[in-house]
């Protein structure tokens, strides 16, 4: 079945330092790829997605492009604040599926 | 436009007690999902509906129960409460039909069942 693995974490980082956080998918077809965030108590939100393999979705200073070749949808920022600290979810959705299909999730830490 | 809203935000109950969690989606939106998060499990897919339908389901026990109204609001019910139901369940809405499927997703209602 479809699956989505993402890295590890957490990953701890000193304000203004590249972010890059790693995700790999499996799916038939081609699924649109998400990458959402979740604050501290808080639901989650869509940072960014695409939906067709070269597509790169961007928002907040954060990218990332869908490789079909590597089937991978790395997430990155050039420079990180504090505020970005929060925990990151990569996901997939089959078009017409109905459900989306998350990783487990990255803890990112920013120091000041 | 005002986004996905879930009620209510906190819950505390006892093992045994049943629980109705609602979300009201972003107007426009016909597809209602259900996810429950923990920290041992993630986030796991309870089901999904589409014009007051269930499409889809996961792999939760049967005291795991949903409804989606004419409006597109939806509920969600959880009977006999155990321990290991103390989640956030999120709820997320979408356009539905046969798009991309962008889900948006609520503010979540922690449940904690003592």
């Amino acid at each position: 079945g479809d699956s989505v693995t993402q890295m590890e974490g957490p990953v701890t980082l000193s304000e203004e330092a590249f972010l890059t956080i790693n995700c790999t998918y499996t799916a038939t077809g081609y699924p649109s790829l998400f990458w959402y965030v979740q604050y501290p108590g808080e639901g989650l939100q869509l940072l960014l997605k695409a939906t067709k393999a070269d597509d790169k979705g961007s928002n907040k200073g954060f990218e990332a492009t869908y490789r079909k070749e590597t089937t991978s949808f790395h997430l990155e920022k050039g420079s990180v604040q504090v505020s970005d600290s929060a925990v990151y979810f990569c996901a997939l959705r089959a078009t017409g599926g109905f459900k989306t299909i998350f990783g487990a999730g990255t803890r990112l830490f920013v120091k000041a | 436009k005002a986004g996905v809203t879930q009620t209510p935000r906190y819950l505390i109950k006892t093992r045994g007690q049943q629980v109705t969690l609602s979300c009201s989606p972003i107007s426009g939106h016909r597809s209602v999902s259900w996810y429950q998060q923990t920290p041992g499990q993630g986030l796991q897919f309870l089901f999904e509906y589409f014009s007051e339908t269930q499409r889809n389901k996961g792999n939760f026990p049967g005291r795991f129960s949903g409804r989606q109204f004419s409006n597109s609001r939806s509920e969600m019910n959880v009977s006999t409460l155990e321990l290991g139901d103390s989640a956030l369940y999120l709820c997320a809405s979408s356009v539905g039909g046969l798009g991309e499927g962008t889900q948006y997703f609520g503010p979540g209602t922690r449940l904690l069942v003592l």
